[in-house]
């Protein structure tokens, strides 16, 4: 079956500028998670879904970055007013029913802000 | 927040030799995972341990939970082209009724064949 797709894969922008970056879960399943992902680094923790709710947006670093999920399935991840710090690969990942079940990860968007 | 030491923080080693990374917090976990990631890829579930002193194998990927659930380390035996890669431990703890993952810096593995 098809896993986590994420679109655009790259995404160049100017600073100030908005950026929505796409994310379509695994069918059925639930859980829906954002990451971040700076170069050299591991994967840093932005946002959970619950359904269409945000359960946990704790990692968000700034109210520039948004998230919603408005049907439980597909979500997509905001950012306003671009800085050249939002450079990174946003990754997506979606577990069966949230708890600790597997987290598959999809491939990432990598954004580049000049 | 909670950070993750992981180390080496690379390491080239020639085919057919073992390879050796752990892990470190300063906070406990319930869970530890590990995690291969390819370039241009997300990451991909090697081993979950759910239990202090758990040792799970995976073909000839094995890891250890620490006792102290502070700790976990990772083996990989006779390694072969295919392992090249750059491998996360990361804890996951529940909050808010979230399962967030808090990822270490990665290790990034070179094999010579």
């Amino acid at each position: 079956g098809a896993g986590v797709s994420q679109t655009p894969s790259n995404k160049v922008t100017e600073k100030g500028k908005y950026v929505e970056l796409r994310c379509d879960p695994i069918s059925g399943h639930t859980a829906l998670y954002w990451y971040r992902q700076s170069l050299g680094q591991g994967p840093e923790f932005l946002i959970y879904f619950q359904g269409t709710g945000a359960a946990d947006d704790s990692g968000l670093p700034n109210d520039r970055f948004f998230a919603v999920r408005p049907e439980g399935s597909v979500s997509t991840l905001k950012i306003q007013r671009t800085e050249r710090g939002d450079s990174a690969v946003y990754l997506c990942a979606s577990s069966s029913q949230g708890g600790d079940n597997e987290q598959f990860f999809g491939p990432g968007t990598r954004l580049t802000v000049l | 927040g909670q950070q993750l030491n992981q180390s080496p923080q690379s390491m080239f080693i020639q085919e057919g030799e073992d390879v050796s990374m752990n892990c470190t917090s300063s906070s406990i976990f319930n869970t530890w995972l590990w995690y291969k990631q390819d370039p241009g890829e997300g990451p991909v579930l090697l081993i979950a341990l759910y239990k202090a002193g758990e040792l799970t194998s995976n073909g000839r990927l094995t890891a250890q939970f620490g006792i102290t659930r502070k700790d976990s380390f990772l083996n990989i035996s006779a390694s072969i082209p295919s392992d090249v890669g750059i491998y996360f431990c990361a804890g996951q703890l529940e909050g808010a009724g979230s399962y967030q993952l808090t990822f270490g810096k990665g290790t990034k593995l070179s094999v010579i064949p």
